[in-house]
Order: C-alpha cells, then structure tokens, then sequence
C-alpha cells in the first residue's frame, strides 16, 4: 500500500469547487505535488510547493498543506478537469519519491 | 521543445529481457536527474527508479531492486532501463520524467508499453 493516502473517487457538479486531499507524514515535512491525467495521456503537473502552478495550469487550481494532509482544490470546475490526480511527495525515508494512489473526478 | 521520447516497449515472456530507451532533446539533458515512473494498466502511477545528473547516486524501488538497473549516457543524451527477470506484475506503461533535484518531475514522455505474458 502506498505511504500517501487518496480517497479513489470524488465527484463534482459543473461550476462548483472540489478538494481532492492526499495524507502522509510526508507534509508534515514536505509540501505536496499535484498531476492530472487524462485517460491514454501522460501526467501533466498542475501545482507544486506551497502553492505554485507551472505556466498554463488555470488559476482556478490551488494547493495547501496542512499537518499531514496535501490538497488540490479546484474553484470552478469545469468539464475538462475531469481526470484522475496523483499527489506526490517523498517517502518516509526522506530520500525517495512516491505517488498516492490516485483520485477519480467525476464532473456532473 | 523539451521533449522526452521513450521506445524499447514489447511483448517478453516471464523470466525474459527488455532495455527500455529514453531520447531526451530541446534542454540540457545533464541538468537533470531522471526517472522511470509505471503505471500497470487501470492502476497508479508507481515511481520505479531515478538515477542523478552524474549517475553517481541510483535508487531502484524494492519490487524491482535486483532485476531492474536505471542508467544513463549524457553524451547522447538517453536514459535507460535494463529489465531483467521480467515477471507477468511487471506489465505496464514505463514513463521517463525528468527533474531538477529539489523539485517536481516537470516533463513525461508519452511512455512505453510492456507486456509481460507467456
């Protein structure tokens, strides 16, 4: 089982905003990383660091880290965000990377 | 354009071979530490292994530690993975990625598929 915890599924209506959480121990001392994937396509990075978005990634997109838990926040879903989203941080080691499990957004 | 491109993907039956290849073009490929990340089919993403800018510093996840060997040529610009004992769990898609040391994987290539089936 993987060291950072995401619910399998979330949905959301059209428009409105969705949390997409990611717990470890990893954020208590890491800030987490977000990647959407889009079915048959690679991942793409959507935030980074305390709060960071690359360079094309809407700024409806958001992140937080809290105690142990990561969170993607999406403000104003829209229909193409709807994708599975890894989180990604470093294992309890400290010396090595691992993914979550992966969450399912369904938009409505 | 930065652009990571992954071949070497096949059909292997269990116990055999395969060396996976990664051209990477558009950056300073020796900037970077590098990755295979897979991804069995209807399942997560699994970081498998990373070698660093020199290739000095190499981490195998344990699942394929012994079988799997990550390494690179910064002359030509590849990196590569050596699969050896393949096993019928070790079938999926085998990303390349790249990173700065301290930060995110910031470019995937679009990933190979290995089958491994008798």
């Amino acid at each position: 089982s993987s060291e950072l915890t995401q619910d399998p599924a979330v949905s959301v209506a059209l428009g409105q905003t969705v949390r997409i959480t990611c717990q470890g121990d990893s954020f208590r001392h890491y800030y987490g990383t977000w990647y959407q994937q889009r079915p048959g396509q690679a991942p793409i990075l959507v935030m980074y660091g305390k709060n960071n978005r690359p360079s094309g990634i809407p700024d409806r997109f958001s992140g937080s880290t809290s105690g142990d838990t990561a969170s993607l926040t999406i403000t104003g879903t829209q229909a193409e965000d709807e994708a599975d989203y890894y989180c990604n941080s470093r294992d309890t080691s400290g010396h090595h990377r691992v993914f979550g499990g992966g969450t399912k957004l369904t938009v409505l | 354009q930065e652009q990571l491109v992954e071949s070497g993907g096949a059909l292997v039956k269990p116990g055999g071979s395969l060396r996976l290849s990664c051209a990477a073009s558009g950056f300073i490929f020796s900037d970077f530490y590098l990755s295979w990340i897979r991804q069995a089919p209807g399942k997560g993403l699994e970081w498998v292994s990373h070698i660093s800018t020199t290739g000095e510093n190499i981490y195998h996840v344990d699942s394929v530690s012994g079988r799997f060997t990550i390494f690179r040529d910064n002359a030509k610009n590849s990196l590569y993975l050596q699969m050896n004992s393949l096993r019928v769990e070790d079938t999926a898609v085998y990303y390349c990625a790249r990173y700065a040391r301290w930060e995110p994987v910031d470019l995937w290539g679009q990933g190979t598929l290995v089958t491994v089936s008798s």
